[in-house]
């Protein structure tokens, strides 16, 4: 399954809003994970199954979404958001990771 | 608290060979399956290993297989990656990282080793 993240960048301003979208080649129902990574930082996992977020992870980080469409929104931007994110999907084998979008501070 | 310590990495020649380690702590390690994921400089993730929790069975990504061997010791908490006839292009951080019981996406990660092929 060819995993495809838009966009490949995306900026924005502290405090907005921001929404990441990923794109499945067929549908991978709702096992879909988003990892955060932070510069020199292995990845942390921030969502699974689509929509329910990892112990810790602050409320602002949300996940929606089924089938090939899934999307990461993050609500009012802090400064330690502006890093990549990629999603990874976890119902077909091999598993696969999609390409990453990077949030930088517009 | 679950720690996944990667070592062994370092400045190969291409066609030389390493041995990765990923000490586990904090959890009871043989009932996880674990992986290897790589991710080479300025690039994604992308994982080229992956073994269930007795090692029973593994997998290799295509551009792995025949050079790479994943195993593990479950009596020393340990992951292992063999990794043979290296290429540039095998040139990552290799991370390892654990699998939660029901699903195959990773709760924890290591914090990487970094493998470099060069002559």
């Amino acid at each position: 399954v060819v995993m495809t993240q838009s966009p490949a960048t995306l900026s924005v301003s502290p405090g907005e809003g921001a929404t990441l979208s990923c794109r499945a080649s067929q549908s991978v129902s709702s096992n879909l994970a988003w990892y955060q990574q932070k510069p020199g930082q292995a990845p942390r996992l921030l969502i699974y199954g689509s929509s329910t977020r990892a112990t810790d992870i602050p409320a602002r980080f949300s996940g929606s979404g089924s089938g090939t469409e899934f999307t990461l929104t993050i609500s009012s931007l802090q400064s330690e958001d502006f890093v990549v994110y990629y999603c990874q999907q976890y119902n077909n084998w091999p598993l696969s990771f999609g390409g990453g979008t990077k949030v930088e501070i517009k | 608290e679950v720690q996944l310590v990667e070592s062994g990495g370092g400045l190969v020649q291409p066609g030389g060979s390493l041995r990765l380690s990923c000490a586990a702590s904090g959890f009871t390690f043989s009932n996880y399956g674990m992986s290897w994921v790589r991710q080479a400089p300025g690039k994604g993730l992308e994982r080229v290993s992956g073994i269930t929790d007795s090692g029973g069975s593994t997998y290799y990504a295509d551009s792995v297989k025949g050079r790479f061997t994943i195993s593990r010791d479950n009596s020393k908490n340990t992951l292992y990656l063999q990794i043979n006839s290296l290429r540039a292009e095998d040139t990552a951080v290799y991370y390892c990282a654990k699998r939660v019981a029901t699903a195959a996406y990773f709760d924890f990660w290591g914090q990487g080793v970094l493998v470099t092929v060069s002559s």
